[in-house]
C-alpha cells in the first residue's frame, strides 16, 4: 500500500542534541509538509517543499531545518532542541496544483527533550 | 490569530444518533474546506471536503455543510457508531495556495460516541 512512513515513532533527545525526524513515502507525491502538533493544539505548518522548492513559515523558528535530497525523503532536523519543542511531529504530502489540497499524514514521531 | 476555530473540545453521543461538529472561520479567501479523523497512535485521516462553490457534501454517514456568510461549517454524522470516537480536525486551504495546497487547522473536537 501507498503511504507515508515516519521514523522513529518516539524520539527523546536531549535539552540542546541535535535531532532528525524522517518522513518517507511511497506516493509519489509532489509536496511534502512538516507539522507541529502541541497538546490539544491545532498542527501547525512548519515548512514544505514543491518538489525541490523550499517554504518555510513566517514563525517557524530558525532552529527548525529541513532537508529533501529526493522525491520520497524528507528530514526534519532541530539543531538544537528545547523543552519547548516537545511535540508530536507529522509528515504529510499531497500532490500539488489544483488537486492538492488532500494532504495524505504519516503516523507521527512524538519528540520528547529531556 | 487563529483562522479557523474548534470552540467544542468535546462532544459525547448515543450510538445511532447524529453527531454534528462545527467548524468557524475568519479568513474569506478561504476556498477549500477538509475535515480529518484521528485515532490515538495514528496521523490524521483524510475524511470528506467541500469547496467554497458548494453548500453541502455528502458521503455515506458523512455530509459536510457549508455557509459562507457566516464563515462557518460543520460536519454531520449520521448515525453515529462507537467506531466514529475520534479527535476530528477542520482544515482549509486559502485562494493562491493551489500550488501547495497549504491548510491551516483547527484545534480539534474529540468525539465520544456511546454504545
Amino acid at each position: 500500500d501507498a503511504m507515508v512512513i515516519q521514523n522513529p515513532r518516539y524520539q527523546v533527545t536531549q535539552f540542546g542534541k541535535p535531532v532528525t525526524l524522517s518522513c518517507s513515502q511511497t506516493l509519489n507525491h509532489n509536496v511534502m509538509y512538516w507539522y507541529q502538533q502541541k497538546s490539544s493544539q491545532a498542527p501547525k505548518l512548519l515548512f514544505h517543499y514543491y518538489d525541490k522548492d523550499f517554504n518555510n513559515e513566517a514563525d517557524t523558528p530558525d532552529n527548525f531545518q529541513s532537508r529533501r535530497p529526493n522525491t520520497s525523503f524528507c528530514f526534519l532536523d532541530i539543531r538544537s532542541p528545547g523543552l519547548g519543542d516537545a511535540a508530536m511531529y507529522l509528515c504529510a504530502t499531497s500532490r500539488g496544483g489544483l488537486a492538492g489540497y488532500e494532504q495524505y499524514f504519516g503516523p507521527g514521531t512524538r519528540l520528547t527533550v529531556t | 490569530d487563529q483562522q479557523v476555530k474548534q470552540n467544542s473540545p468535546s462532544l459525547s453521543v448515543q450510538e445511532g444518533r447524529i453527531s454534528i461538529l462545527n467548524c468557524d472561520y475568519t479568513n474569506s479567501m478561504f476556498d477549500y474546506f477538509l475535515w480529518y479523523k484521528k485515532y490515538p497512535a495514528e496521523g490524521p485521516t483524510f475524511l470528506i471536503s467541500i469547496s467554497s462553490i458548494k453548500d453541502k457534501n455528502e458521503d455515506g454517514r458523512f455530509t459536510v455543510f457549508l455557509n459562507k456568510s457566516a464563515k462557518h461549517l460543520s460536519l454531520h454524522i449520521v448515525p453515529s457508531q462507537p467506531g466514529d470516537s475520534a479527535v476530528y480536525f477542520c482544515a482549509a486551504s486559502e485562494k493562491g495556495s493551489s500550488n501547495t495546497g497549504k491548510l491551516i487547522f483547527g484545534q480539534g473536537t474529540t468525539l465520544q460516541v456511546k454504545p
